[in-house]
This record gives structure tokens, C-alpha cells and sequence, in this order.
């Protein structure tokens, strides 16, 4: 059971270029997050997707797009990546029912931007 | 709103000592808690959740959280540090209905030996 599966692992950009991230998951979970993580500022949302077919934008969306290509997937594009964008990235998926639900994250995506 | 604030970017204790990670939240509606520990170059890990009922909550690893409404508090406990505990603690909130998780900055515990 693979859980939430990120790729890549590691990534290093110019800047201008693009680039997507992939999450996909075997959960069968609703709802799927992508957050980048700085030091100081934990993790931040960046998009979310409550269901399959919705995404709506988090905290820190500029510079961002999503697709939620199916309930398993869930991908993050930089469409012109910027230094400022270097960071952790995780996606995280729950399932999205009412009560307690956890939040279970992928191995996370180191970006550089340079 | 939510938020979550954590007092102490970086906490150092001696191993065997007492670990305390501070937490406080605001939520305007009731909120279910949570403690995540990341360990390095990993993803985040579930310590411990506080959902309803009893207001002590037992995690892995020997960790302990009290939810306290009045202080609007959820700190972590354990009695006695181990070199393993080494790792950056989190805070999580989110509203009973399972949305929108937000984090604190989140706390560095070193464990000196």
C-alpha cells in the first residue's frame, strides 16, 4: 500500500521554466492538498481539492495551477517558476468525510529555482 | 478563522528529561487537533489526535496531548526524552467537519545527550 506518492523526489529549475508536480493516491480519499513547507513558516496551502472535479485555492496559490486529474491525482504546475517557489512541496490527502479525519502526506518534492 | 500558534521554534532537552511542545489554537468552531512529527528529508507523521471524548490523548512514541478548551491549548508531553525524538513537531487544526487544515510554524526539538 503505496499511500500518497509524489514525484519527483527532487527537482532543480531555471528560472522560466515550468514544471508539474504529480501526487496520486490509493486511499480512495476525497480531499487532496498540495502545501509547500519554508523554515519558519510551516507548511502552507497552497490548492485544494475537496472532491474529484473541484479545486479551490489555499493561502499562498500565485504562481500555481492544479489539476485534479482524477480522485486519485492531483498535480501542481509552475507554469514560470520564480527563485521565490523554491521549497518543500507535500501533497496530502484525507478522506474528506465529516469527523476527525487525518491528513496523510507524501514523502515531499525538494524544488530549487535558480 | 483558524490559527495556530507554537511557542518555541526550537526546544532542546537533555535525554531523559521531561518534553513539553506548546500549542494553542483559535477556532470558531469546535476544532479537532493534531501533532505531526517530521522526521529529516520526510513527510509528516500522525502522533496523535484529539477528535471528541476524553481530553488526554495517547500517541506513538510514548507522546501525550491534553486538549484544554479553556486555555484553547493542545500541548505535547513526554516524561522522558530519547536521542530518537529528534525531529520538528507540528501543529494541526481543523474544524470537526475535516477541511481545511492549517499548521503551526512548527517546533525543532533537539535532545542533547
Amino acid at each position: 500500500n503505496a499511500g500518497v506518492t509524489q514525484t519527483p523526489k527532487f527537482q532543480v529549475l531555471k528560472t522560466g521554466q515550468s514544471m508539474t508536480l504529480q501526487c496520486a493516491q490509493d486511499m480512495n480519499h476525497n480531499s487532496m492538498y498540495w502545501y509547500r513547507q519554508d523554515p519558519g513558516m510551516g507548511l502552507r496551502l497552497i490548492y485544494y481539492s475537496a472532491s474529484e472535479g473541484t479545486t479551490d485555492k489555499g493561502e499562498v496559490p500565485n504562481g500555481y495551477n492544479v489539476s485534479r486529474l482524477n480522485k486519485r491525482e492531483f498535480s501542481l504546475r509552475l507554469e514560470s517558476a520564480a527563485p521565490s517557489q523554491t521549497s518543500v512541496y507535500f501533497c496530502a490527502t484525507n478522506s474528506g468525510l465529516p469527523g476527525g479525519n487525518t491528513i496523510y502526506f507524501g514523502e515531499g518534492s525538494w524544488l530549487t529555482v535558480v | 478563522a483558524q490559527s495556530v500558534t507554537q511557542l518555541g521554534s526550537h526546544v532542546s532537552v537533555s535525554e531523559g528529561a521531561l518534553v513539553l511542545l506548546r500549542c494553542n489554537y483559535s477556532s470558531s468552531v469546535p476544532p479537532y487537533l493534531f501533532w505531526y512529527v517530521q522526521y529529516p528529508n520526510q513527510g509528516l507523521q500522525l502522533l496523535l489526535k484529539y477528535t471528541t471524548g476524553a481530553t488526554l490523548v495517547k500517541g506513538i512514541n510514548g507522546f501525550e496531548a491534553e486538549f484544554k478548551k479553556s486555555e484553547t491549548s493542545f500541548h505535547l508531553t513526554k516524561p522522558s526524552a530519547h536521542m530518537s525524538d529528534a525531529a520538528e513537531y507540528f501543529c494541526a487544526v481543523t474544524p470537526n467537519y475535516g477541511q481545511n487544515f492549517v499548521f503551526g510554524p512548527g517546533t525543532r526539538l533537539s535532545v542533547l545527550p
